[in-house]
Formats: structure tokens, C-alpha cells, sequence
């Protein structure tokens, strides 16, 4: 069964805070994604990363950056913490090979509360 | 342009009825994939059913079917006999064809599915 983790359920952060988002899979999936996810936009892409220390930009990465060191693990940082960054936090990590109808693998999402 | 577009926000449904979740897509790749997810208020998404461009015939799970009419790029979701924890937000995904961007996943807005007792 895979499994993706991330740190927190919830958070609640001052505005300029820098803030850490941990994502863990268990699956040794070489994709790692991270989303947010507001009402009325769904899920948009902040980053994702193919392989250990590459990464790409998605539709929405000002603000963010990421980390991964680890196969397994893959940070989302937001450097200075703003309130409309106030937002649900996804992430999800596939494999790179297998049939392509394999599905993305989602964590329990973080929701991230700025003031 | 939407990768992926929902245009109902919100579904109401009568318990043990049928009904349909619009979803249409834009992609000029010839070979892609269509998923749909459900999200209760818990937050999780669950991946509910795949439909592979090249598929002849429509995907089925259970209770979810998806509606798919290629020429008109549309991938539909039914459920079938509506059950009140069908109560959820429910998303249409799209994947292209595999290579460096291939393994992202494009979403729509969602809709919200309320089951009525």
C-alpha cells in the first residue's frame, strides 16, 4: 500500500515566518508533487520534482521553493509567510515507470492557516 | 487555455439516483489519460477511475462509470444508485503523454456532489 505523509494536518504561522511543509513517500516514487488548493481553483501546481535535486516550476511557484536531498522526501518552504498563502496543501508523488494510468498518490494535505 | 474544465461547482442528488459529473478537456497529445478523484470534507483524495485515450470502451468501477466521447473531448463521471457518503468534492484530472512534463497531472475546479436523504 503506498503511502505518502506529510507533517502536519494543520498549521497555524505569523505573516514573514519562514515555514517548512514535509512530504514523505514510502513507495520509492522518483515523481514528488506539491499543490495548493483553494475554493473555486482545485489544485494548482507550485513545484514537482522528477529525481533527487531536480525540480521544476508548476503554475503557481512565487513564494515557494523546494527541497529534495532524499528520494523519499520532498519540503515545501515558503520563505516569508503571507496571508494569502492561507490555502490547503497537497502533495502526491507517482512512479515513473508502470502503465500510465497509474494514478498520483496523495497525502492527507496540510491546511495552512498565515495571520 | 483549461487543460481541464468543470462547469458545475455544486451537484445536488437524490439518495439512489444516478448522476452526471461534467468534465472536458483540451489536449492536442494523441495518447493522454483521464482520472477522477473524490474528496470528502476529511480532505483525502481518492483516486476513483481511469480512462486511457486509446480505450475502446468505457471504464467502470463499481458504482462510477466514465462517459467518454472522445471527439467531443468530454469524460464524464456517473455513479450510479447515490449513496450519502457520495457526498464529496469531486475532480477531473488529465495526463499527457509521458516524457518530461508527462507525469504531471492537470485538474479541474471540482465539483461539489451533495446526496440528499
Amino acid at each position: 500500500d503506498v503511502k505518502v505523509t506529510q507533517s502536519s494536518r494543520y498549521l497555524v504561522k505569523r505573516t514573514g515566518e519562514k515555514v517548512f511543509l514535509e512530504c514523505v513517500q514510502d513507495m520509492d516514487h522518483e515523481n514528488m508533487f506539491w499543490y495548493r488548493q483553494d475554493p473555486g481553483l482545485g489544485l494548482r501546481l507550485i513545484y514537482f520534482s522528477y529525481d533527487v535535486k531536480m525540480k521544476e516550476k508548476g503554475d503557481i511557484p512565487e513564494g515557494y521553493s523546494v527541497s529534495r536531498e532524499k528520494k523519499e522526501r520532498f519540503s515545501l518552504i515558503l520563505e516569508s509567510a503571507s496571508t494569502n498563502q492561507t490555502s490547503m496543501y497537497l502533495c502526491a508523488s507517482s512512479p515513473d515507470a508502470g502503465p500510465f494510468g497509474e494514478t498520483q498518490y496523495f497525502g492527507p494535505g496540510t491546511r495552512l492557516l498565515v495571520l | 487555455a483549461q487543460k481541464i474544465t468543470q462547469t458545475q461547482p455544486g451537484m445536488f442528488v437524490q439518495e439512489k439516483e444516478a448522476v452526471t459529473l461534467d468534465c472536458t478537456y483540451d489536449t492536442s497529445d494523441p495518447s493522454y489519460g483521464l482520472f477522477w478523484y473524490k474528496q470528502p470534507s476529511s480532505g483525502e483524495m481518492i483516486f476513483l477511475i481511469y480512462q486511457g485515450s486509446y480505450d475502446q470502451q468505457n471504464a467502470t468501477e463499481g458504482r462510477y462509470s466514465l462517459n467518454f466521447q472522445k471527439a467531443r473531448k468530454s469524460a464524464n463521471l456517473v455513479i450510479s444508485a447515490s449513496q450519502l457518503g457520495d457526498s464529496a468534492m469531486y475532480f477531473c484530472a488529465m495526463r499527457e503523454t509521458p516524457g518530461n512534463t508527462g507525469n504531471q497531472f492537470y485538474f479541474g475546479t471540482g465539483t461539489s456532489l451533495t446526496v440528499i436523504p
